[in-house]
Parts: structure tokens; C-alpha cells; sequence
């Protein structure tokens, strides 16, 4: 089972706020990495797949960054609104095609 | 997006009964269908995955004269607790990947099913 960590667990945001959180994980066998966004009652969304160390992926509001060296990535939301709420999954890509995923970084953006 | 239906969305059963939930890809072919379980305040927890056709793989702890994957169809995989006990109550969630896609191929996920067993 691989060890993926992401913190803070929790976070309350000001609405127009800008803010970030981390995943770490193994850099050993580094494959992918997968960020996901999930709201309650809804089906997680795929936001990015990372690859590359130094990556940086952006969609909207929301960026990526990865360090598969030191085996981290960074997620950012500029400018947070409150459809911004959520539960944000990491998950490193382990072999044969499995992910595993972090307990996740949930996001109360505060209007 | 692809989209990937859950059926049931929620599920209270008695203890000693055998609970099937369903998954389906609407508008792509799933080749591989993953599901997970999740405990309060815990990370989703790969049980196993199922290749269209073949034989599904479990994670190690996951009995599978428990927890029966059948896969028959490219858009269809079904997941049956087997004489559910009240420590089976969970989140059961399932994705699919389309084609043969690798560490980069995105899973599309259901929107999961929520197991009480009393």
C-alpha cells in the first residue's frame, strides 16, 4: 500500500481568497499522478493527470504543480468561490494500473 | 465527460443477506472497472479490479467469496456483498477506465453506494 498524505484535511477559505494544499507521496516507481474533485452527493471529477516532474497543469481557477523528486504536488485555487467546496483526491498511480489515494483535502470556501 | 452510473445509491439491509450493486459506463466501453470501499474518515480503499471477461483481481484482505465481481460486458460490472454482516456497512464506489490506457488513463467514477447492514 502506498503512503499518500495530504494536508491539511481541512480548510475553510474566504470567498475571493486564494489558497493551496499538498500531497505527498512515494517518489520511488513515480507513474502518474491523478487529482480529483469531489463534491458530496456527486461522482469525483478527474481535474488533472500529472506525469512529468515539474508539470503544471491548469483548469480555470484551479493549478497544479508536481516535484516527483522530492514526491510531492501542490493544488492551488486562486480567487476561491464558494462552487469551489469539495474534497480534493490525489491519487499517485501505482503498478498494474491501480491508484491509491490520499484521505483528501476538504475545501469550505466561506461567502 | 464519460459518465458512469451506481445502482443502488443507498442500501439497508438485514444481516445475512446478499446486497448486488451495479455499475455501468453510459456512453463509453469500460475495458477495466475498479472498486473501492470507504470508511468514515478514511481514503478510498482499492478492493479490485475487473477486466471485461476475465477473472477479477482483489487487493490483498479482500475475500473474494465475500465480495463477487462479475464483469460480463464492456459497460457492466456488478459487485455482490455476500451474506452481509453489520462490518460491511460502507461506501462502495466504483470507476471505469476506457480502453487499455495506462498510468495516464483517467478512471470515471459512479457516484458510489452507501451499504447499512443491521
Amino acid at each position: 500500500i502506498l503512503n499518500v498524505e495530504q494536508s491539511p484535511q481541512s480548510l475553510h477559505v474566504q470567498e475571493g481568497d486564494s489558497t493551496n494544499f499538498t500531497c505527498s507521496f512515494p517518489s520511488s516507481n513515480f507513474y502518474a499522478l491523478h487529482w480529483y474533485r469531489w463534491e458530496t452527493a456527486k461522482s469525483p471529477e478527474a481535474l488533472f493527470v500529472m506525469t512529468l516532474n515539474g508539470d503544471e497543469k491548469k483548469k480555470g481557477r484551479i493549478s497544479a504543480t508536481l516535484n516527483t523528486k522530492e514526491g510531492y504536488s501542490y493544488l492551488y485555487i486562486k480567487g476561491s468561490q464558494p462552487e469551489d467546496s469539495a474534497t480534493y483526491l490525489c491519487a499517485p498511480h501505482l503498478p498494474s494500473n491501480r491508484l491509491a489515494f490520499g484521505k483528501g483535502n476538504q475545501v469550505v470556501v466561506i461567502p | 465527460g464519460a459518465v458512469v452510473s451506481q445502482h443502488p445509491s443507498r442500501v439497508i439491509c438485514k444481516s445475512g443477506t446478499s446486497v448486488k450493486i451495479e455499475c455501468r459506463s453510459l456512453d463509453f466501453q469500460a475495458t477495466t472497472m475498479f472498486w473501492y470501499r470507504q470508511f468514515p474518515k478514511q481514503s478510498l480503499m482499492l478492493m479490485a479490479t475487473s477486466n471485461e471477461g476475465s477473472k477479477a483481481t482483489y487487493e490483498q484482505g479482500v475475500e473474494k467469496d465475500k465480495f463477487l465481481i462479475n464483469h460480463a460486458s464492456l459497460t457492466l460490472s456488478t459487485l455482490t456483498v455476500a451474506s452481509a454482516h453489520p462490518e460491511d456497512s460502507s461506501f462502495y464506489i466504483c470507476s471505469a477506465r476506457e480502453g487499455l490506457a495506462g498510468a495516464q488513463g483517467t478512471q470515471y467514477f459512479g457516484p458510489g453506494t452507501r451499504l447499512l447492514v443491521l
